[in-house]
């Protein structure tokens, strides 16, 4: 099993639709809890970090984390087709560098 | 403020081949980062850089792959010989002095193609 899992997709929603994404972990020592956006031929870009668990919500965009279930969510709500991307999660514990994710590619169409 | 630098941005070369890749940090950013990223796949850290020392180097393949950063400021990461298994794209990425929860700014990427 692979330390963090990520839906490859592709994922195509119309536009705006509320788009949920998802990444599971094994390592419970997993603290920190990031998403960024990697548009094509570009580097990633931090859209959210979270602590532990609960939600933190940042205009259209919200991250949600479930460390019992090892699991964590970002949702998009309004979808529009700037928001066409690779996400990918990305989490570490205290201390150490990250871990990401594979990325899930979404397409939203106009 | 100006962002990561990275060149070149796309490179093919043979197998066997040396080739080099440069990064220019975020100015002041004490933290630099080289990630390889496998179409496909999310960033793997290869390095890591506190000011001019070794943090971080687990997964860099050293009998192949070497990186610097002399003056603490830009660093070069070298591959020689090159596989063909090394295509990918590497990232540069930055970050201030609190590495734990400080964010980190990626570069464009260098694209290296080995035939």
């Amino acid at each position: 099993q692979k330390e963090v899992e990520q839906d490859p997709g592709p994922l195509s929603v119309p536009e705006g639709a509320i788009v949920s994404l998802n990444c599971t972990y094994s390592n419970s020592a997993f603290q920190y809890f990031m998403w960024y956006r990697q548009y094509s031929r570009k580097g990633p870009e931090l859209l959210m970090y979270t602590y532990s668990s609960g939600n933190k919500e940042d205009g259209r965009f919200t991250a949600q984390v479930d460390k019992s279930s090892k699991y964590i969510s970002l949702f998009i709500r309004d979808s529009q087709p700037s928001d066409s991307a690779t996400y990918l999660c990305a989490m570490s514990p205290l201390g150490q560098n990250f871990v990401f994710g594979p990325g899930t590619r979404l397409s939203v169409l106009p | 403020e100006a962002g990561v630098a990275q060149s070149p941005r796309y490179k093919i070369i043979e197998k066997r081949q040396s080739v080099a890749f440069w990064c220019n940090p975020i100015s002041g950013h004490a933290t630099l980062y080289w990630y390889q990223q496998i179409l496909g796949q999310g960033p793997k850290l290869l390095i890591q850089f506190q000011n001019n020392g070794v943090v971080d180097d687990s997964q860099l393949p050293k009998d192949r792959f070497s990186a610097e950063r002399l003056k603490g400021v830009d660093s070069t990461l070298k591959i020689q010989p090159a596989k063909l298994e090394d295509s990918a794209v590497y990232l540069c990425a930055s970050s201030g002095w609190d590495r734990v929860s400080d964010t980190q700014y990626f570069g464009p990427g260098t694209r290296l193609t080995v035939l």
